[in-house]
């Protein structure tokens, strides 16, 4: 059964980082893209960041880029996110999704969720 | 940035047939967009339905179907289920790789 278990949220002040992490079982973690999606509260998905089966490639939304970072250690089974610079509209819930393939350069096919965790950008 | 766009909210009556749209602003919805379309009922995640324009996954019930109609993507639900009342989004893929979801429709059965 494919788990994804996202850590790492909390209170953080504006301008404050945070690194999310997920954790990964189930399936061959090093075979499959990874990415990140958000949730505001209360309002729809964004998507933040994705990253290939083998961590060489990765992209961002605009919204983020320069300031979140993905990576992956594929010893651990465990997907990141490095967040800094953080604003008050960062403030979200924060999936981990798998993807059915390895690639990102085509298309995100986002397949398996995580149940999220709370980022709250606040001073 | 494209912009991905859905009903804001629709209503179906038990047992009724609905259908979700999903347009681009950039022309025409293709299979080469991917489409998916994911469910979310309140204080759950998301789970992917249908990827791929209208490929269903194992969990899928059998009643939602996805499609390509008049330049849009399509969601389909035959036989409406009050388990069914949810959130519901799509997402399109653009060149490069770039998904853009679209606002989420919020579907009532009634």
């Amino acid at each position: 059964e494919v788990q994804l278990v996202e850590s790492g949220g909390g209170l953080v002040q504006p301008g404050g980082s945070l690194r999310l992490s997920c954790s990964a079982s189930g399936f061959t973690f090093s075979s499959y893209a990874m990415h990140w999606v958000r949730q505001a509260p209360g309002k729809g998905l964004e998507y933040v960041s994705g990253v290939t089966s083998n961590g060489g490639s990765t992209h961002y939304a605009e919204s983020v880029k320069g300031r979140f970072t993905i990576s992956r250690d594929n010893s651990k089974n465990t997907l990141y996110v490095q967040m800094s610079s953080l604003r008050l509209e960062d403030t979200a819930f924060y999936y981990c999704v798998k993807d059915r393939g390895a690639g990102i350069a085509v298309a995100a096919t986002l397949d398996y969720w995580g149940q999220g965790t709370l980022v709250t950008v606040s001073s | 940035q494209a912009v991905v766009t859905q009903e804001p909210s629709l209503t179906v009556s038990p047992g009724g047939t609905v259908t979700l749209t999903c347009g681009s602003s950039t022309g025409a919805v293709t299979s080469g967009h991917f489409p998916y379309w994911f469910q979310q009922k309140p204080g759950q995640a998301p789970r992917t339905l249908i990827y791929d324009t209208s490929n269903k996954h194992s969990w899928t019930p059998a009643r939602f179907s996805g499609s390509l109609l008049g330049g849009k993507a399509a969601l389909t639900l035959s036989g409406a289920q009050p388990e069914d009342e949810a959130e519901y989004y799509c997402l399109l893929s653009y060149s490069g790789g770039r998904p853009v979801f679209g606002g989420g429709t919020k579907l009532t059965v009634l």
